[in-house]
């Protein structure tokens, strides 16, 4: 069973727009959180973490993690043409790898 | 800049031949990670090690093997490579616990 699950597949947003992106785990050993972002022809780049409940803001990307339900989100208000990326959301417990979600792909249309 | 470097960016193979992928890096991590992107399957593990001499397997490791002969460099070997085996393969660094990864910028395999 994955133990990232993303929603959804693919997002589209109008330029200016929020784009909202979903994503549980269902390992409860889960104690840290990163969204990652992959632009075509390039390799995934590490966005945000977040590591304790509540939100956590970052110019205009916004991350909220809720341990209780294994729930973390990322709100990208704003959208801008280069926000299009593939997202990935990750989470690992202590002395782990990280395990990967299969992402979301966002488009944002001018 | 710490960095991964990968090389090749291209690589075309043929069927049963021997394929080695490279990977360098300067970021001083103890682990490394092999992963492969295929449409619709996300990032997934080959192998994985924890330093110099150590390989692990990861989430899909047949038909692959990997090599890590110092801190700075993690290969992966495909002995007699397959068709199947066309992907993008990624190369990353990073610490345990509370760190993310570094990421190469990929070679992209095909295997005719």
């Amino acid at each position: 069973q994955q133990k990232v699950q993303q929603s959804p597949e693919s997002l589209s947003v109008p330029e200016g727009g929020m784009a909202s992106l979903n994503c549980t785990s269902s390992d409860r050993n889960f104690q840290y959180f990163w969204w990652y972002r992959q632009h075509s022809g390039e390799g995934p780049k590490a966005l945000m973490s977040i590591f304790s409940d509540g939100d956590k803001k970052e110019g205009r990307f916004t991350a909220h993690l809720n341990k209780a339900s294994l729930h973390v989100s990322l709100h990208i208000r704003d959208s801008q043409p280069s926000d299009s990326a593939l997202y990935f959301c990750a989470a690992s417990s202590s002395n782990n790898r990280i395990f990967f979600g299969d992402g979301t792909q966002l488009v944002v249309k001018p | 800049e710490a960095a991964v470097t990968q090389s090749p960016r291209n690589k075309v193979a043929v069927t049963g031949g021997k394929v080695t992928l490279s990977c360098n890096q300067t970021n001083n991590h103890n682990n490394m990670y092999w992963y492969r992107q295929d449409t619709g399957h996300g990032l997934r593990l080959i192998h994985y090690s924890y330093g110099a001499g150590s390989t692990e397997k990861g989430d899909i490791p047949d038909g692959y093997k990997a090599s890590r002969p110092s801190q700075e460099n993690f290969s992966l070997i495909l002995e007699l490579a397959t068709p199947s085996q066309t992907s993008v393969y990624f190369c990353a660094s990073g610490v345990t616990g509370n760190s993310d990864y570094t990421f190469g910028s990929g070679t992209r395999l095909l295997v005719i």
